[in-house]
């Protein structure tokens, strides 16, 4: 069935550093891409989408980029900050649900 | 994006016991979700909870252990069943809002239970 693959984490990064957090994923057909972001005792959040190949996502800086050739959704961003500490998943849309990644954690220091 | 009310946000419940968590929306959707969030672990969907018929479960979860309802477009409930301490977990309900493009869906709080 459709998947998505992302990086173990936890991640730790000071601030200001680049942030990569990879994403692939296993799906019949070209299915939306999504990444949500969990952070410290609140709910799940959309965080970006992409609905189709070479679709770019973005929002708060994060962006990610809908790669068909290598079914790959990475999440990046320029210059993270300590407010960007979280969960963040990897999901693609199957059916009308939406399949998620086991999520990476975030832990950017001052 | 709409407001999504689940009720408890959190419970301590005994082994055996059974509780019902309540979903409220706030906005017209046209499909609702129940996942659940292990301890340290990714969403896993147990089902799509239908407007006046039986939900639809995924593999691994079954009725008589998570029966739900949903009465109308915007109200749906989970009871999670004769519970043991396995089925502590944040239980998350999840919307698709009508007009709503790209396929995203929408988050409650969600409800975190422990089970002693």
């Amino acid at each position: 069935g459709d998947s998505v693959t992302q990086m173990e984490g936890p991640v730790t990064l000071s601030e200001e550093a680049f942030l990569t957090i990879n994403c692939t994923y296993t799906a019949t057909g070209y299915p939306s891409l999504f990444w949500y972001v969990q952070y410290p005792g609140e709910g799940l959040q959309l965080l970006l989408k992409a609905t189709k190949a070479d679709d770019k996502g973005s929002n708060k800086g994060f962006e990610a980029t809908y790669r068909k050739e290598t079914t790959s959704f990475h999440l990046e961003k320029g210059s993270v900050q300590v407010s960007d500490s979280a969960v963040y998943f990897c999901a693609l849309r199957s059916g009308y649900a939406l399949n998620f990644g086991k999520g990476t954690s975030l832990l950017v220091t001052p | 994006s709409a407001v999504i009310s689940q009720k408890p946000s959190r419970d301590i419940c005994q082994r055996g016991t059974s509780l019902t968590i309540q979903c409220q929306v706030d906005s017209q959707v046209t499909m609702m979700f129940w996942y659940r969030q292990q301890p340290g672990q990714s969403l896993t969907l147990i089902a799509t909870a239908n407007q006046g018929s039986e939900a639809t479960y995924e593999s691994g979860f079954v009725i008589d252990k998570f029966p739900i309802s949903r009465p109308n477009l915007t109200f749906s409930t989970l009871t999670v069943s004769n519970m043991s301490p396995e089925d502590s977990s944040i239980y998350l309900c999840s919307v698709k809002l009508a007009g709503g493009q790209g396929g995203e869906l929408f988050f409650g709080e969600g409800s975190r239970l422990t089970v002693l």
